[in-house]
């Protein structure tokens, strides 16, 4: 598509429960970006894929995140056992380059979880 | 590193005032320059950009311009509308690809 698509627009989860995010990049990019948007505005990298191929990943939290980009299917961040502190706005970028230059990011809408 | 540094709000203005948002930043080598703005309850979007020094970016009568001189890229606009209320974020995007925000403008127009 002509624009970055995300689903669901909003997720709400009880603590410890999993929430599943997913992406999909406008077609012909072949990167996609993570972010999280928490209170005060701030916003934290999470991870990038090149393809299927994680990019870089300083930014995920290791334990309860994770992240995956198929082949022919949306792009998904999970979150195993949501903490308060995961409620957040998840915003979901695409490029079509990824290396060696800059190559501008389009945004998606963003997820809005709340963690009850 | 890389980071970016925002003029802290809430900027309240009245109608047709003149709007300065501040921002620097600290980046290895040439990065390009982005003020995205975010209005309630929606994604960001795309205000305007700078790729190099010296470079203006412009739109909806917003402006800033590229100076690497002093490591700025300031959001200006001389009339603003009460439209114009949001959330203003300043960014930077270097070769690691990685998006750097500031910590975001709230910006309120009064009539």
């Amino acid at each position: 598509g002509e624009e970055v698509a995300q689903t669901p627009k909003h997720l709400v989860r009880g603590e410890g429960q999993k929430a599943k995010l997913y992406c999909a990049p406008i077609k012909g990019h072949s990167y996609v970006f993570w972010y999280q948007q928490v209170l005060k505005n701030e916003f934290k990298f999470l991870i990038s894929f090149q393809n299927e191929n994680v990019f870089d990943e300083t930014g995920m939290p290791k334990e309860r995140f994770s992240a995956k980009c198929l082949p022919n299917s949306p792009c998904s961040l999970e979150i195993q056992a949501t903490k308060l502190e995961d409620s957040a706005v998840y915003f979901c970028a695409s490029s079509r380059g990824g290396q060696g230059a800059i190559y501008e990011q389009y945004f998606g809408p963003g997820t809005r979880l709340t963690v009850t | 590193g890389n980071s970016v540094t925002q003029m802290e709000g809430p900027v309240t203005l009245s109608e047709e005032a003149f709007l300065t948002i501040n921002c620097t930043y600290t980046a290895t080598g040439y990065p390009s320059l982005f003020w995205y703005v975010q209005y309630p309850g929606e994604g960001l979007q795309l205000l305007l950009k700078a790729t190099k020094a010296d470079d203006k970016g412009s739109n909806k009568g917003f402006e800033a311009t590229y100076r690497k001189e002093t490591t700025s890229f300031h959001l200006e606009k001389g009339s603003v509308q009460v439209s114009d209320s949001a959330v203003y974020f300043c960014a930077l995007l270097n070769t690691g690809n990685q998006f750097y925000f500031g910590t975001g403008t709230s910006l309120t127009v009064i009539p």
